[in-house]
């Protein structure tokens, strides 16, 4: 069974300060994703990734950065924290280069509070 | 960019049959629609995935016409335990590469 871990359920942080989260999948999978997810607003995407060094914007990527410097290990950055990215935030991934359909598996999530 | 339009919510009971419909007008030639399936401090869950026609699995069943402009999520004899927020999910590759564009979701409550 694919598991995706992301490394916090809950975080709070400080306005200014630089924040990682990190999300870790163990199925080998070429292709992982950041999302937001806000109440009325469903899930948002922020950046992907479909290889190692390898990253696209989403639909809201302003305020973030991304790091894939292993396969199996995607990383979100938060530069310098403001509180309007007080938020759920998702990692997910699925294998396959070239097969967009495959379906995505999620982690249980980073609730992040930014005080 | 493929959008989706989903009810934003639904009130069933329990052993009752569940359709949710999913409108995404400007799906593309390739692309699949997806639904899932998120419970409370969880990440979605994949529930089934269909290109056309219909598709049953163990839980649920998909509905898509022929012109695949929506699609309809069938929950057969739902129990409190299904209670829970469904997102259907189209790709989108309008823009050269592959997005995926999640719609609000619609959150549906079974009642005893």
């Amino acid at each position: 069974d694919v598991k995706v871990t992301q490394s916090s359920r809950y975080l709070v942080k400080r306005t200014g300060e630089k924040v990682f989260l990190e999300c870790v999948q163990d199925m080998d999978h070429e292709n992982m994703f950041w999302y937001r997810q806000d109440p009325g607003l469903g899930l948002r995407l922020i950046y992907f990734s479909y290889d190692v060094k390898m990253k696209e914007k989403g639909d809201i990527p302003e305020g973030y950065s991304v790091s894939r410097e292993k396969k199996e290990r995607f990383s979100l950055i938060l530069e310098s924290a403001s509180t309007n990215q007080t938020s759920m935030y998702l990692c997910a991934s699925y294998g396959g280069q070239g097969a967009p359909n495959q379906p995505q598996h999620f982690g249980d999530g980073t609730r992040l509070s930014i005080l | 960019l493929a959008k989706t339009t989903q009810p934003i919510s639904m009130d069933s009971y329990e052993g009752q049959e569940v359709n949710i419909t999913c409108s995404h007008n400007n799906i593309a030639t390739n692309d699949y629609i997806t639904w899932y399936q998120q419970f409370p401090s969880q990440g979605p869950r994949f529930i089934i995935q269909g290109y056309k026609t219909k598709v049953t699995n163990e839980v649920a069943s998909l509905f898509i016409p022929a012109d695949r402009k929506s699609s309809t999520l069938s929950l057969p004899r739902v129990s409190l335990s299904d209670t829970a927020v469904y997102y259907c999910l189209v790709g989108d590759i309008t823009s050269g590469t592959y997005k995926y564009i999640f719609g609000t979701g619609t959150r549906l409550k079974v009642l005893a």
